[in-house]
């Protein structure tokens, strides 16, 4: 089952403009991390935010967590067309043994 | 250095025969993962390796299915008497446990696209 749910579901924005994506889970997590991927093929790790941290920043990547609101968001500044690709949240779930749970992915076209 | 490499990229098999996907992880990698891919969907885990522990199986989806690792190091999916369900993209990632969390980062394989006619 999925734990993760991202919203929306597809985005479409040009190049130049962020791109915010969400994602909302139902039980206490370790931590949740956000991947890449390209055509439908392996994932790239993007980043990882523990339960006790509120905003992490990589390059033009920003990610918040909210644990009172069991969400999270992943926001990509000055999009480039690169950029393209789908976006998985992932939770470590406290209770759930060794395992990530992966949402559904949200599919990001940036035009040029 | 390389990383997770996972043969073959493409499989097609015909329904009722057994397939094996293989997937070689980081070297120095003691957690591996199984996961399995539908179109357009999100991954839905089946199977994890950590060290010597016994594996958790809990994602597999059905007794066609099973898993081993030989030596902590490559992995096996077997799949036998496939089903035209079983068609997806089978990705496997690896990990180093993270302090006394087994939640770390993943790095995860190109895939093996299953399809089965």
């Amino acid at each position: 089952s999925q734990q993760g749910e991202e919203d929306p579901q597809a985005l479409s924005i040009q190049e130049g403009e962020n791109a915010t994506m969400n994602c909302s889970y139902k039980t206490s997590i370790n931590n949740l991390q956000w991947y890449r991927q390209n055509s439908g093929r392996g994932l790239v790790h993007l980043i990882l935010i523990r339960s006790n941290e509120r905003e992490k920043h990589s390059g033009r990547l920003r990610v918040t967590l909210d644990t009172s609101k069991k969400s999270s968001s992943l926001l990509i500044t000055a999009s480039r067309a690169a950029d393209t690709a789908s976006y998985f949240c992932a939770t470590a779930d406290n209770n759930a043994g060794n395992m990530l749970t992966f949402g559904g992915g949200t599919r990001l076209m940036v035009k040029p | 250095g390389a990383g997770v490499s996972q043969s073959p990229s493409n499989k097609v098999t015909e329904k009722g025969k057994d397939v094996e996907l293989r997937c070689d992880p980081i070297s120095g990698h003691t957690a591996l993962y199984w996961y399995r891919q539908s179109l357009g969907q999100g991954l839905e885990f089946l199977i994890y390796f950590q060290g010597n522990s016994a594996p958790d199986k809990s994602g597999l989806p059905s007794d066609r299915f099973s898993a081993e690792r030989t030596g902590g190091s490559v992995s096996t999916l077997t799949i036998q008497r496939t089903q035209q369900e079983d068609s997806a993209v089978y990705l496997c990632a690896s990990s180093v446990p993270s302090g006394r969390s087994p939640y770390g980062e993943q790095f995860f394989g190109p895939g093996t696209r299953l399809t089965v006619l």
